[in-house]
């Protein structure tokens, strides 16, 4: 059974940093790209960022490029989201997500979800 | 980066089809066949319905399918039942012939009641 476990939201000030990682088992973990979706409360999915497998080719949504950085750790199976600079417009469920066919952008495999608040 | 259009609401009877829309452009539903659609049920994360505009995963029924016509992407839910009854999301690549540099853009949900 494939299983992701996002971690690391919290409350943070505006202006304030934090890191979410999602760990995941039950797949091969490193010939998957890798997404960060988030929803804002009572709102829509939005798109964040997505990794490659390799971790070479990674794109951001413009509403957080410059503040957010995805990574991640094939060796430990893990995917990363440092951010910055947060907004209260950041506040939302992170979902991190994983492609069901490489590179197609379908993430059929989901987290359940890491609470982030943007408040002082 | 506009989000895809999907219309707020649809309805219909137990057993009935309906059909939902996610209205794009050329630069994204116009192009790429990566459109995808989402179940979300209250509370819960969102599940994969369908891939590549009209590919299934593994267990979810073939109630579901999906479709595409130009710019506009539509998945259709035929045999209603009451746990059909979610908000539904689309979903597609957007932008750049190089691959790696593409995004994903979301539709801004379909809620879906079952009457």
């Amino acid at each position: 059974e494939v299983q992701l476990v996002e971690s690391g939201g919290d409350l943070v000030q505006p202006g304030g940093s934090l890191r979410l990682s999602c760990a995941a088992s039950g797949l091969t973990f490193r010939n998957h790209w890798m997404h960060w979706v988030r929803q804002a409360p009572g709102k829509g999915l939005e798109w964040v960022s997505r990794i490659s497998s390799d971790g070479r080719s990674i794109t951001y949504a413009d509403s957080v490029k410059g503040r957010f950085t995805i990574s991640r750790d094939n060796a430990k199976n893990t995917v990363y989201q440092q951010m910055s600079s947060l907004r209260p417009e950041d506040t939302a469920i992170y979902y991190c997500a994983g492609d069901l066919v490489l590179g197609s952008g379908s993430c059929g495999y989901w987290g359940q979800g890491t609470l982030v608040t943007v408040s002082s | 980066q506009s989000a895809l259009t999907q219309p707020p609401s649809a309805s219909g009877s137990p057993g009935q089809s309906v059909t939902m829309s996610c209205t794009g452009s050329s630069g994204d539903v116009g192009t790429y066949n990566y459109v995808s659609w989402y179940q979300q049920h209250p509370g819960k994360a969102p599940k994969l319905l369908i891939y590549e505009v009209y590919n299934r995963p593994s267990g979810v029924p073939d109630r579901f399918s999906g479709s595409k016509s130009g710019n506009t992407a539509s998945l259709t839910v035929s045999g209603l039942q009451a746990e059909d009854e979610a908000d539904y999301y689309c979903s597609s690549y957007v932008g750049s012939s190089n691959f790696d540099n593409r995004i994903v853009v979301f539709g801004g949900g379909t809620k879906l009641t079952v009457l």
